[in-house]
């Protein structure tokens, strides 16, 4: 599986847009992204996937560069109840072996 | 939640003692898993199961097993615990189309190896 390099913490302001990066340079062409968050004390909740369109849902949006080398995940207004830790992982569909990196700790400041 | 009941969520054990954690899923799925977390590491995969007794190890196995008797119940063994298995444990499953693996994940085990 293609790695991810995701900033170890970031803030942001409550109500603004956060926008979270991730490099996954080395990532092949059937390798979708996903996003998980996981918010204190609880397992991880999915949050988004993608191959290479811009992907959005009630809870986010997936950005993709044309040359799948990175994305940013955006939560349009952010909320203190979006304070978590934010996983980017890239993996092969039909490939049982998905883990987490360290992640984005996110923190929504009012 | 998606119907997935993980037990006991705490305990409190002795090194060398056997420990077993168990997950149980009401939606009919699949594929399971079981994950550790610890500080500094994020989540590792510690074995995962695509069937009823069908089961395969992650990356960090080593004094783990695990069993799938049946759809609904995947359960984590550890024969003879040590401190360095002091960990949160998740167990999670996972609905899969030909572009679409969602993971859901239980709520977790808090296990404390003395």
């Amino acid at each position: 599986d293609a790695k991810t390099t995701q900033p170890p913490s970031m803030d942001c302001a409550e109500g603004r847009a956060a926008n979270l990066p991730c490099n996954h340079s080395t990532i092949s062409g059937n390798e979708y992204v996903y996003w998980y968050r996981q918010i204190h004390s609880q397992g991880p909740q999915y949050i988004i996937h993608g191959l290479k369109n811009n992907e959005t849902n009630e809870m986010a949006s997936l950005i993709i560069t044309e040359d799948r080398k990175s994305s940013t995940l955006i939560l349009p207004h952010a909320t203190l109840r979006d304070t978590a830790v934010y996983y980017c992982i890239v993996r092969v569909s039909n490939d049982y072996k998905l883990s987490f990196g360290a992640g984005t700790t996110v923190t929504v400041r009012a | 939640d998606a119907g997935i009941t993980q037990s006991p969520r705490h305990k409190v054990t002795e090194t060398g003692t056997p420990v077993t954690l168990r997950c149980h899923q009401t939606e009919n799925h699949r594929y399971m898993y079981w994950y550790r977390q610890d500080p500094g590491h994020g989540l590792r995969l510690i074995h995962y199961s695509y069937g009823v007794k069908d089961t395969d190890k992650g990356e960090v196995s080593d004094g783990y097993s695990v069993s799938r008797s049946k759809t609904e119940d995947f359960l984590l063994t550890l024969e003879s615990a040590t401190s360095s298995q002091t960990s949160v444990y998740f167990c999670a499953i996972s609905e899969r189309s030909a572009t679409n693996e969602k993971l859901f994940f239980g709520s977790g085990t808090q296990l404390s190896v003395l």
